[in-house]
C-alpha cells in the first residue's frame, strides 16, 4: 500500500463542473501539497497546508489531520484546469523528503 | 524574481557521456530540492540541500549521480557517466526552508540519453 493515495487516477469533467481530488496518506505528516502540472511539464505548486482549508480563486484545499485526508476542489471548471493534480506530504519527522501521489490526471472538456 | 531558473530545457546524448545539469533557485531561499520524474516511478527527490550543504541524499541513484551547491544561487546535477536509464525529467526546486514550505519549481530538463 502506498503512503500516498490519490483518487480518482483519472477524471473528465464537463466546463462548469465541480470536481473533487481526493488524498489519503498513512503517514504523520507536517504538511502536505497540492501541485499541478500541465502538458508542457511545468509544476506549480497549487496549497501548501497542514490544517484547515485554504482558497485561491476557484480552487479550494482542505485537510482533515485527523482522518489524514485531503480534498482538492475545482469549482467552475474551465478547460484550462486540464492538468495532472499531484498531492505530495511532507512526513512529521523530517523536513525535506516528500512522498508523492501518482497522481491524478484531469481532462476537462468544453 | 525570475522564479527557480533551470538549463539547458533539453539534452540529449550518447550513453557514457558526462551530462551536467544547472539550477539557479530563487533570491532568499535556503533549501533546494532536485527531483526526478520517469513514467514509472514519479517523483522521487534525488539531493536535498539546505543553505549550501547537502542534508538528505539518500535519492541519488548510485555514484555515478554528484550534486553541488557551490554558493546560494547556483546548483549543478551532474551524472557521469551518463545511461540510457537515466533519461527522465530533472527538476530543480527551492523554498524558503525546507520541504514544509511552498515549493517553486523550476521548468525542469528532459533528458534523453541515447
Amino acid at each position: 500500500k502506498n503512503e500516498v493515495e490519490q483518487s480518482p487516477q483519472n477524471l473528465t469533467a464537463q466546463e462548469g463542473e465541480f470536481i473533487t481530488i481526493n488524498c489519503s496518506y498513512s503517514v504523520g505528516i507536517s504538511a502536505l501539497h497540492w501541485l499541478q502540472q500541465h502538458p508542457g511539464g511545468g509544476i506549480v505548486s497549487l496549497f501548501m497546508l497542514s490544517s484547515g482549508k485554504k482558497k485561491h480563486g476557484r480552487l479550494i484545499a482542505t485537510i482533515n489531520i485527523q482522518e489524514k485526508h485531503s480534498s482538492l476542489h475545482i469549482t467552475a471548471s474551465h478547460p484550462r484546469d486540464s492538468a495532472v493534480y499531484i498531492c505530495a506530504v511532507s512526513p512529521g519527522t523530517s523536513g525535506s523528503r516528500l512522498t508523492f501521489g501518482e497522481g491524478t490526471q484531469l481532462t476537462v472538456n468544453p | 524574481d525570475a522564479g527557480v531558473i533551470q538549463s539547458p530545457r533539453h539534452e540529449v546524448t550518447e550513453m557514457g557521456q558526462e551530462v551536467t545539469l544547472r539550477c539557479k533557485p530563487i533570491s532568499g531561499h535556503n533549501s533546494l530540492f532536485w527531483y526526478r520524474q520517469t513514467m514509472m516511478r514519479g517523483l522521487e527527490l534525488l539531493i536535498y540541500f539546505n543553505n549550501n550543504v547537502p542534508i538528505d541524499d539518500s535519492g541519488m541513484p548510485e555514484d555515478r549521480f554528484s550534486a553541488k551547491m557551490p554558493n546560494a544561487s547556483f546548483s549543478t546535477l551532474k551524472i557521469q557517466p551518463s545511461e540510457p536509464r537515466d533519461s527522465a525529467v530533472y527538476f530543480c526546486a527551492s523554498s524558503r526552508q525546507g520541504a514544509d514550505e511552498k515549493l517553486f519549481f523550476g521548468s525542469g530538463t528532459q533528458l534523453s540519453v541515447l
